[in-house]
């Protein structure tokens, strides 16, 4: 069956350092994946897509990479600040197909 | 830009009554839009693809005649969950694309709260 995993444990880091986040997927080949921020109560914002011949992506403090041989994307956020306390989902699509099929979501606690 | 909107943000209703959702793109116009369920500490699950002018397409296990979707123009989309049970308690959120071919970016509303009692 299809499955997008995402560490279920909340990452705790000190204020200043880099977050790694982690989204492993099985039994898909999506044309791209996309990282989204929700905060508790609210909608998905967009952060970043990364396309399947792209291996890294980058926007201010994030920073996104793809492997397809390793169904794996990371997600960075270098010098993270307490106001990128959240919860991160990562999301996949086919070709042709808008349908997204979302993670879990892993929570970022930056400690000051 | 790309702002989208719901209303209401919270609902309480009875069981056996019916609530309407509504979804509005503001500064843009979307001609597909999404809407998702999302329990506590799950993942956003997709319920259905509304495409304006057009019946919506509904994943598999969601009962189109108990969430009925209304996309009448290329800034509303509603869905009205009818017949509700304690059981569609939840978090709906509807997202957009808008026009000029394939976007791959989705703007999200902020969620609409849904209690039965």
């Amino acid at each position: 069956s299809q499955k997008i995993e995402q560490n279920s444990e909340a990452l705790n880091i000190q204020e200043g350092k880099t977050a790694t986040l982690t989204c492993n997927y099985t039994n898909y080949s999506p044309a791209y994946l996309q990282w989204y921020r929700q905060d508790p109560g609210r909608g998905p914002v967009f952060l970043l897509l990364i396309r399947e011949n792209e291996k890294e992506k980058r926007k201010e403090r994030l920073k996104v990479t793809f492997d397809t041989t390793l169904k794996q994307s990371l997600f960075h956020i270098t010098a993270s600040q307490p106001a990128d306390s959240a919860t991160y989902l990562c999301a996949l699509a086919a070709y042709g197909n808008n349908r997204l099929a979302f993670g879990k979501g892993n929570q970022v606690v930056v400690i000051p | 830009g790309a702002v989208v909107s719901q209303h209401p943000s919270w609902v309480i209703c009875k069981s056996g009554t019916s609530v309407k959702i509504e979804c509005r793109s503001l500064d843009f116009q979307a001609t597909t839009m999404f809407w998702y369920r999302q329990f506590p500490k799950q993942s956003l699950m997709l319920m259905a693809t509304s495409n304006e002018g057009s019946k919506a397409t509904y994943e598999q296990g969601v009962e189109k005649d108990k969430f009925l979707i209304n996309h009448a123009s290329l800034t509303l989309s509603t869905l009205t969950v009818t017949s509700a049970h304690p059981e569609d308690s939840s978090f709906y959120i509807c997202s957009a694309i808008g026009t000029g071919g394939l976007s791959y970016e989705q703007y999200f509303g902020p969620g609409t709260r849904l209690t039965v009692t």
